[in-house]
């Protein structure tokens, strides 16, 4: 089975532009969750979507917003960019049921200048 | 609260063991993880532990939970420099039918020749 994939891989964005990242989930996992990684606050959870519908959030501004399509492919957006955004965003991948393991992928790695 | 701690770094001498500790708050944790990320990577899921168990071994890998303490640990056997890495503690805090993982800060393994 393929893992999780995510694109881009790598993005530079400057200050005020908005960004789309998105997550394909392992085939059959219909929960994807996006988490956020800085060297200073570390592995943040952003938000979990399952079966199209946001089930979690974290405590994260409304400039982050995310969805998931009925394929279970997902993006997320980051409006109004900041330079605090810079970060490695990473996108995981479950089940959804009572299976609740999380796979990740290799991550997009953002760049606001 | 939500809360992961971990030790910030390691290092042991390449075929020593090396032992990765943590401690979590939240009690009604499920399932407990160890997730590895190599520089420039996503997080690799190692092996994982459910709440009602005390001990998991996976090849070179030992997990000892003290639900008690709410401290976890990971032993890596017979440790090799491909096991030089940041390695991640993580809990599952469920929520409802939800969950999300709270992550400790990483440790960061140095393995010696």
């Amino acid at each position: 089975k393929a893992g999780v994939t995510q694109t881009p891989r790598y993005l530079i964005k400057t200050r005020g532009q908005q960004v789309t990242l998105s997550c394909s989930p392992i085939s059959g996992h219909r929960s994807v969750s996006w988490y956020q990684q800085t060297p200073g606050q570390g592995l943040q959870f952003l938000f979990e979507y399952f079966s199209e519908t946001q089930r979690n959030k974290g405590n994260f501004p409304g400039r982050f917003s995310g969805r998931q399509f009925s394929n279970s492919r997902s993006e997320m957006n980051v409006s109004t960019l900041e330079l605090g955004d810079s970060a490695l965003y990473l996108c995981a991948s479950s089940l959804g049921d009572t299976q609740e393991t999380q796979y990740f992928g290799p991550g997009t790695r953002l760049l606001v200048l | 609260g939500e809360d992961v701690e971990q030790s910030l770094f390691l290092s042991v001498r390449e075929g020593d063991s090396s032992v990765i500790n943590c401690t979590y708050t939240d009690s009604s944790s499920t399932y407990l993880y160890w997730y590895k990320q190599e520089p420039g990577a996503g997080l690799q899921l190692l092996t994982y532990i459910f709440s009602n168990m005390d001990m998991k071994q996976d090849q070179r890998l030992t997990v000892l939970l003290n639900k008690k303490d709410k401290h976890l640990s990971l032993r890596i056997a017979d440790t090799q420099t491909g096991d030089s890495a940041i390695y991640f503690c993580a809990e599952s805090i469920r929520s409802g039918n939800t969950g999300k993982l709270i992550f400790g800060q990483g440790t960061t393994l140095q393995v010696k020749p």
